[in-house]
């Protein structure tokens, strides 16, 4: 059964650095988000995306994060200038009709 | 606005007794409405989802769920609880299938021999 994949699955960094989360629908999919859970909270949306734009954003998707889907297959976050709040596991969905298919999550820690 | 609140941060059974996980939601709009599990370590898996057809839905591993609009409830259960059911349940709503998720704070779910 076709899986959501992401990498890495842990990730440590030191504030101020730019990391790059990846992750690799499924295949025939055309609609992709990231979600992310701090240690205790709430999954929350971060953004939507579809037909290479952002279709959705939350209030968290500041100036500091970005989107891209570079090739046919991946689809990236990228954090410019990490802070210790964005320590979280962060989710990848893709979805196909009405049911959103997640990824096993990268755990970024921030120090 | 939507929001989901699952009325119970842990709950625990024995083995082969029933298991009830609450959840109730908030929307503006009819809403869709979905339940998905997070084993440890491994991704969030859908069990189960509710987009306006039958109100009784039925998901994978013997889970169910009935939507009951005049509660604005989205209960989860399962006749007989097993070992492995044991993991973090989130229920979850928006307000178009396309749209993005409201995920509540998760249930833990802990099942004893």
């Amino acid at each position: 059964e076709p899986e959501v994949t992401q990498t890495p699955s842990h990730q440590v960094t030191q504030m101020g650095q730019e990391v790059i989360l990846r992750c690799v629908p499924i295949s025939n999919h055309l609609y992709f988000y990231w979600y992310r859970q701090i240690l205790g909270q709430k999954v929350e949306f971060l953004v939507s995306f579809y037909n290479n734009e952002i279709s959705e954003k939350s209030e968290i998707f500041d100036d500091q994060f970005s989107v891209e889907r570079p090739d046919g297959s991946n689809f990236t976050l990228k954090i410019r200038s990490t802070k210790l709040e964005d320590s979280a596991m962060y989710f990848c969905a893709s979805r196909n009709g009405d049911t959103q298919y997640f990824g096993p999550g990268t755990r970024l820690t921030v120090l | 606005a939507q929001s989901v609140t699952q009325l119970d941060s842990h709950v625990s059974v024995s083995e082969g007794t029933p298991v009830l996980l609450r959840c109730n939601y908030s929307s503006s709009y009819s809403p869709s409405l979905f339940w998905y599990v997070q084993h440890p370590n491994k991704g969030l898996q859908l069990l189960l989802k509710y987009t306006s057809a039958a109100t009784l839905v039925k998901g994978i591993n013997g889970f169910e769920a009935e939507f009951k609009k005049s509660e604005t409830s989205f209960h989860l259960t399962k006749p007989s609880a097993h070992m492995s059911d044991a993991a973090e349940y989130f229920c979850v709503v928006s307000v178009t299938t396309a749209s993005k998720l409201t995920f509540g704070t998760g249930t833990r779910l802990q099942v004893t021999l």
